[in-house]
């Protein structure tokens, strides 16, 4: 079986400010790492995600993430964050192979992201 | 077109009554799936169906009847239930039911159940 431990529940920052959302994952099985984005009132969306090659990797508004094998961590980044980026983050792991729940997305408990003015 | 697309948005019913959530992709994917978010809580899989067909049911009791007419609908049908079924119901789609399909999500209806 697969858990992500999400290690901030809520986290405020000020606007331009750089943020890390934490993640760490358990498995005994390979996994792909995503990170999903939910804004109010709104499904979620996925932000970026980690299939194969470089641990690094990017999404289009500015996010990063490194695939950390050795520590099973893959942690969001932003350098500068906006107004706009308040939201909640889920973390989620699926198995690359075969099972019975194979395709099953297992998420973090979230990590809600405050951006003050 | 990226989108999936969930009816009503909103959804308040009495434990007696019979009631039906809709989904909606036309983005040609043959997996989708039912999802329930309490609040402040990550989403739980309730079901899965690959290629009209159901192949997971996360132990969801009966009161919940998932339907997949064709590859582009899918429907959540809802009879006796309780308070505590209240929650934000989303569906999601992907190309096919891989560890690496990204699952694109609808926007949820809302459940309140008095």
């Amino acid at each position: 079986a697969q858990s992500v431990t999400q290690l901030d529940s809520q986290v405020p920052v000020f606007e331009e400010a750089p943020v890390e959302l934490r993640c760490n994952y358990s498995s005994s099985v390979s996994v792909y790492l995503f990170w999903y984005v939910q804004y109010p009132n709104q499904g979620l969306q996925l932000l970026l995600k980690y299939l194969s090659g470089s641990t690094l990797v990017e999404s289009i508004n500015g996010f990063e993430a490194e695939f950390n094998k050795s520590q099973t961590s893959f942690h969001l980044r932003k350098p500068s964050v906006h107004i706009s980026d308040t939201a909640e983050y889920f973390c989620a792991v699926s198995r690359t192979a075969g099972g019975t729940s194979y395709g099953k997305l297992t998420f973090g408990q979230g990590t809600i992201l405050t951006v003050h003015p | 077109d990226t989108e999936v697309t969930q009816t009503p948005k909103h959804l308040v019913m009495g434990m007696t009554n019979k009631k039906s959530l809709k989904c909606e992709q036309h983005m040609g994917h043959r997996a989708m799936y039912w999802y329930k978010q309490k609040a402040k809580k990550p989403p739980e899989l309730m079901f899965v169906y690959s290629y009209e067909k159901l192949s997971i049911n996360e132990s969801v009791p009966s009161r919940f009847s998932p339907e997949c007419p064709n590859s582009s609908l899918l429907n959540l049908h809802l009879h006796a239930l309780q308070p505590e079924d209240s929650a934000l119901y989303l569906c999601a789609s992907s190309y096919i039911v891989r560890g690496n399909s990204e699952q694109y999500f609808g926007p949820g209806t809302r459940l309140t159940v008095t």
